[in-house]
């Protein structure tokens, strides 16, 4: 039973390029949370995604980044023309319910470095 | 703003003695309270959880302890094992949807053999 999936585990950006960060959920879960962890800081929730829908993007700064769960395939965080600023640890995390008493499971996320 | 503090940012305990790791939080309208473990290149691992409605969850080694007038909850862990040294996080929710959870940023505990 394999656990949250993410790649890629390290993924290098020039500022200005697009970075697209994946995550597959457990199997059999549908809820999808994005979350990310700034240098010598602790994780930021960004957004919360069941399929086809976006439920809570709170989190999410206003320009640049977008996210999608499709019916098909992983869940996608997109960020574009990065910036130096977005260098850091993006961790996805699913559930099967949005009830959450027993947390989420992590996936172990995706170091991104922005040169 | 945040909303979750935990104010130490390294412990160190010697092996088979207690490891206490403390939080605190602002909001008086968290519900709910997580712990989780990170090791360092992986994701943060679910320990264990506690209600507002309760004051103490208990876990085998693990136990979480809750004040609510104090807004502070805190993690023992007894006895402690050398594969017990990672970052802790504490971890606060507004509701029991568990849609979004406020991080503390974390405290690195190591165990000494």
């Amino acid at each position: 039973n394999a656990g949250v999936m993410q790649n890629p585990r390290h993924l290098v950006r020039r500022r200005g390029q697009e970075a697209r960060l994946r995550c597959s959920p457990m199997k059999g879960h549908s809820h999808v949370y994005w979350y990310r962890q700034l240098p010598e800081e602790g994780l930021k929730f960004m957004v919360y995604l069941q399929k086809e829908n976006i439920i809570d993007e709170s989190g999410m700064p206003k320009e640049r980044f977008s996210a999608e769960f499709p019916k098909e395939g992983p869940s996608i965080l997109r960020i574009q023309q990065v910036v130096r600023g977005d260098s850091a640890a993006y961790f996805c995390a699913s559930s099967p319910r949005a009830w959450g008493t027993n947390g989420y499971t992590f996936g172990s996320g995706t170091r991104l470095t922005v040169v | 703003d945040q909303q979750v503090k935990q104010n130490s940012p390294s412990l160190s305990v010697q092996e088979g003695r207690i490891s206490i790791l403390n939080c605190d939080y602002t909001n008086s309208m968290f519900d709910y309270f997580l712990w989780y473990k990170k090791y360092p290149a992986e994701g943060p691992t679910f320990l264990i959880s506690i209600s507002s409605i309760k004051d103490k969850n208990e876990d085998g080694r693990f136990t979480v302890f809750l004040n609510k007038s104090a807004k502070h909850l805190s993690l023992h862990i007894v006895p402690s094992q050398p594969g017990d040294s990672a970052v802790y996080f504490c971890a606060a929710s507004l509701d029991n949807t568990g849609n979004q959870f406020y991080f503390g940023t974390g405290t690195s505990l190591t165990v000494i053999p």
